[in-house]
């Protein structure tokens, strides 16, 4: 069993269609973390939520982390190519001193 | 400010054989964390070491072993390497342990 797990696992879908994807846990996060990894590269760092209910945005990207700090989700506004890649969310679950990822998203964003 | 170096970037070795991967964090950082990616099991924690000191460990094999060092480099070594070690293997800094992490673009190794 997965501490994160992510939903869905694969997505395909049209540019300039709007997804989103989410990030599930039963454990509590004191923050949670959001990645994009291209295919050979190093995931990169797109956003941090500390706060419950905290909405953050970046550019068409939309980050929420939920109440409880036990999930939160990525929605994207009218997708780009340039969105194509893998998502992954990933934190500490209280008490932990490591990272966690989870299971990740594939999104393919067709032209 | 420069990122996250990782050498090399592809390395090719056969079973049995033991391997040695470098990470060079951002400057100023002293946390370095190792994780494997492979399709079926996604990216899974190794260790992580701060001020030279290995903080945490994952559900790995004693094989897999790491150090850091005063500069704060790191180094994992995996020994007789097995086909299932074959893999992306990711490195990433943080200023102390549990913040944002940065990582480099990863080594990837395949056993034959």
């Amino acid at each position: 069993t997965q501490l994160l797990e992510q939903s869905p696992q694969f997505l395909s879908i049209q540019e300039g269609e709007n997804l989103t994807v989410y990030c599930n846990s039963s454990s509590v996060f004191s923050s949670l973390q959001w990645y994009r990894q291209e295919p050979g590269e190093g995931p990169v760092l797109l956003v941090t939520v500390v706060t419950g209910g905290e909405v953050k945005k970046l550019k068409r990207l939309t980050f929420q982390f939920g109440d409880a700090r036990k999930d939160s989700s990525l929605h994207i506004t009218a997708a780009q190519p340039g969105d194509t890649g893998l998502y992954l969310c990933a934190g500490p679950p209280g008490g932990a001193n490591n990272l966690f990822f989870g299971t990740g998203t594939r999104l393919t964003v067709i032209p | 400010k420069a990122g996250v170096t990782q050498t090399p970037r592809y390395l090719i070795k056969t079973r049995g054989q033991q391997v040695t991967l470098s990470c060079s964090p951002i400057s100023g950082h002293r946390s370095v964390s190792w994780y494997q990616q492979t399709p079926g099991q996604g990216l899974q924690f190794l260790f992580e070491y701060f001020s030279e000191t290995q903080r945490n460990k994952g559900n790995f094999p004693g094989r897999f072993s790491g150090r850091q060092f005063s500069n704060s480099r790191s180094e994992m070594n995996v020994s007789t390497l097995e086909l299932g070690d074959s893999a992306l293997y990711l490195c990433a800094s943080s200023p102390t342990p549990n913040t944002e992490a940065f990582f480099g673009q990863g080594t990837r190794l395949t056993v034959v």
